[in-house]
C-alpha cells in the first residue's frame, strides 16, 4: 500500500525566512502522481502542483518551489522568503495512475510570524 | 473557487442522528470523491463514484454510504452517527482524462454532540 509522510508536524519561522517541508512516499507502483495541498485557516484545500513520477524536473512558481527525487522518495517542497499569508497546513499526497483516489500525508502546520 | 459545491457548509447534531451531505462537481466531471479529515486520522478517503457507479471504496463505515444521481451530484449519508464522526467532510471531483487532477468543494464541517 502507499504511504506519504510529513515528518514535520509544525514549523514556526519568522516573515522572510525560507521554509522547506518534507515530504517522503512509499509506493511499488512505476506510474504515479504526487501532489501539495495547502489548507488556510478558512478550511478549503487548494491545489498547488501535481507531479508525474517520470518528470523529475524542479518547478518553481513565484516563491514556491519544488523538489523532486525519485531516488530519495521525495517531493519537497520551498516557500522562499516566507510571509504571513504563507501560514496553513500544508498536505503532501500521492495518486497512482489506475485509480483516483489521494493518499495524504498527516500534514505540517506551518506558521509564519510577522 | 474550484468549481465543485458542497452543502451545508456546517452541521450540527447529536449522537444517533442520520444526516446527508450534498456535493456537485464541476461542469463535466463524472468522478466525485469522497474525503473525511479528523483529528485522530488526518484526510483518509472514503469513496468515490463514476458516473454514477461505485468505483472505489476507502475506509468508508458501514454507517456510511454515498451516492451518484443521474446529474452527476452526489449524497453521502451517515447513520447512526456517534461523536467520533465530527470531522470535516470533502467532496473532490475530476475529469475523464485526469483523474488525478481532482478539484475540492470548501468541505461539510460535521459537529455531533
Amino acid at each position: 500500500a502507499q504511504k506519504v509522510t510529513q515528518a514535520q508536524t509544525e514549523i514556526s519561522v519568522v516573515e522572510k525566512e525560507d521554509v522547506t517541508l518534507d515530504c517522503v512516499y512509499e509506493t511499488r507502483d512505476t506510474t504515479y502522481y504526487l501532489f501539495w495541498y495547502k489548507q488556510p485557516p478558512s478550511g478549503e484545500l487548494v491545489f498547488l502542483i501535481r507531479r508525474n513520477s517520470f518528470d523529475e524536473q524542479n518547478e518553481i512558481s513565484g516563491r514556491y518551489s519544488w523538489n523532486f527525487q525519485k531516488s530519495t522518495s521525495s517531493f519537497n517542497f520551498t516557500i522562499t522568503a516566507s510571509q504571513v499569508v504563507d501560514s496553513a497546513v500544508y498536505f503532501c499526497a500521492y495518486g497512482g495512475t489506475s485509480y483516483g483516489k489521494l493518499t495524504f500525508g498527516q500534514g505540517t502546520i506551518l506558521t509564519v510570524h510577522p | 473557487d474550484s468549481g465543485v459545491t458542497q452543502t451545508p457548509k456546517h452541521l450540527i447534531t447529536a449522537t444517533g442522528q442520520r444526516v446527508t451531505l450534498r456535493c456537485s462537481p464541476r461542469s463535466g466531471d463524472l468522478s466525485v470523491y469522497w474525503y473525511q479529515q479528523s483529528l485522530d486520522q488526518g484526510l483518509q478517503f472514503l469513496i468515490q463514484y463514476y458516473n454514477g457507479e461505485e468505483r472505489a471504496k476507502g475506509n468508508i463505515l458501514e454507517r456510511f454510504s454515498a451516492q451518484q444521481f443521474p446529474d452527476l451530484h452526489s449524497e453521502l449519508n451517515l447513520s447512526s452517527l456517534e461523536l467520533g464522526d465530527s470531522a470535516l467532510y470533502f467532496c473532490a471531483s475530476s475529469s475523464q482524462t485526469s483523474v488525478n487532477e481532482q478539484f475540492f468543494g470548501p468541505g461539510t464541517r460535521l459537529t455531533v454532540l
